[in-house]
């Protein structure tokens, strides 16, 4: 398998700016997450999943980021408008209930910085 | 609302070393616990996972505990390597009633030197 997959893997935007990151989660995974990471505030949960449903989104910062997973292959993060605190890395994981133990795979995640 | 410290938070050791990482969480109330490791610019690689109703678990050098009761979890590395330097977390998932959320700890980052 080729594992979570996301891109774009580096995005440089201006303030004000539509971003939208994508992830394909490891097929056959029902569950999937959007997290973020900084120095300050570690790693943080915004949003996830669960067969294509929005279970748990309190950790979205506010209205201008939503999530949405169209089917079980692909979901998307998008930030309007991007202000430079969203600056951080995205990550998106999935896992699978049952005998794993939702035991969470990462993507390599999406390096977002907004100037 | 569960809580999850690892201290030390920055660790240094010669190569050749073992050496445990430790964790430990305020709600002994999990369903399993998850160790990582991640390298810098990286995503996070899972490397053992520990149900609740185990002691421990092995993959190669590493070995995890879990201490339920106690709250506390060890990942001991044996023998440790230079490519053993990353950053180190544990996540606790709270049951399974909550899906898979997990709770992360800070971290801690670990440098072998040769």
């Amino acid at each position: 398998d080729a594992g979570v997959i996301q891109s774009p893997r580096h995005e440089v935007t201006e303030m004000g700016q539509e971003v939208t990151l994508r992830c394909k989660p490891i097929s056959g995974h029902d569950y999937l997450f959007w997290y973020r990471q900084t120095m300050m505030r570690g790693l943080e949960l915004l949003i996830y999943f669960n067969n294509n449903v929005p279970i748990d989104d309190s950790g979205m910062p506010e209205d201008r980021f939503s999530a949405k997973m169209p089917n079980a292959s692909f979901s998307t993060l998008k930030i309007q408008p991007s202000e430079p605190r969203d600056s951080a890395v995205y990550f998106c994981a999935s896992s699978l209930r049952g005998g794993g133990g939702y035991e969470q795979y990462f993507g390599p995640g999406t390096r977002l910085t907004v100037t | 609302k569960q809580e999850v410290t690892q201290i030390p938070a920055a660790l240094s050791v010669p190569e050749g070393e073992n050496l445990v990482l430790n964790c430990s969480f305020t709600d002994s109330a999990i369903y399993n616990l998850q160790w990582f490791r991640q390298d810098p610019g990286k995503g996070l690689t899972s490397l053992l996972l520990i149900q609740s109703s185990q002691r421990e678990q092995t993959s190669g050098r590493l070995n995890a505990s879990l201490d339920k009761s106690s709250g506390r979890s060890t990942l001991y590395i044996a023998a440790s390597q230079p490519g053993d330097s990353a950053t180190y977390l544990c996540a606790v998932r709270p049951g399974e009633t909550s899906g898979s959320r997990l709770t992360f700890g800070e971290g801690t980052q670990l440098t072998v030197n040769p």
